[in-house]
């Protein structure tokens, strides 16, 4: 059962764009919402988080955008540039002590093209 | 940093054998996790471990098992490996999740059962 669906599976943006990335969940018990970026031949790593007491979380280029009564946040990466090419996941997990699994989407491949 | 480190980045086995992937993390971590990568279906859990010598199983544990004897390593063990076992496998790390601690992750290791 997937928990978290990722859109689009794959995105090709023109340098200087905007990438978005989008994701939905189910489960209201959610309450931390990492993205992780893989570049090929590595592993994932933190990109950005965000909790649902905020709606908007913003590092450099990178925006994250929650929405909590529809159950979606998003990625947001302006000026897209040929070095933002990865893979992208995103996440979500509950936070009620202990140990919670973290329910990863599908993945979205980006090609930034110069 | 943190450095998890897994012990091939690819691997080439045969059907029926008895495949042992290792993964060290450098950090004192306690929670490890093993993941395996499949195009358009994300990163799925197969086990993971809060402790030394405590495991628990993830979304799709049949056919695997593992072992954490030091808290610094976690091996992910193939009984015996088949072809749907072909894939890249992820280890991870992180501390406990008071706050939601990101996860850590090796680069990898591409197995292929022949």
């Amino acid at each position: 059962q997937q928990q978290v669906k990722q859109s689009p599976q794959s995105l090709i943006v023109q340098k200087g764009g905007i990438s978005i990335i989008n994701c939905a969940y189910e489960n209201t018990a959610f309450d931390y919402f990492p993205w992780y970026q893989q570049f090929p031949g590595k592993g994932p790593a933190l990109l950005i988080a965000i909790r649902p007491d905020v709606s908007e979380k913003k590092e450099g280029r990178f925006t994250i955008s929650f929405n909590k009564s529809a159950k979606q946040f998003s990625l947001h990466i302006m000026d897209s540039q040929p070095g933002d090419s990865a893979t992208y996941f995103c996440a979500a997990s509950p936070n009620s002590g202990g140990y919670q699994k973290v329910t990863f989407g599908t993945g979205t491949k980006l090609q930034v093209i110069p | 940093d943190v450095k998890v480190t897994q012990s091939s980045r690819y691997l080439v086995k045969r059907t029926g054998e008895k495949v042992f992937l290792e993964c060290v993390q450098d950090m004192d971590h306690e929670n490890m996790f093993w993941y395996r990568q499949d195009p358009g279906l994300g990163l799925r859990l197969i086990y993971f471990s809060y402790d030394v010598k405590m495991k628990e199983k993830g979304d799709i544990p049949e056919g695997y098992s593992v072992s954490r004897e030091k808290k610094e390593r976690f091996s992910l063990i193939l009984e015996s490996a088949s072809t749907n076992q072909t894939s890249m496998y992820l280890c991870a790390s992180s501390l406990p999740t008071d706050g939601n601690q990101p996860q850590h992750f090796g680069d990898g290791t591409r197995l292929s059962i022949l």
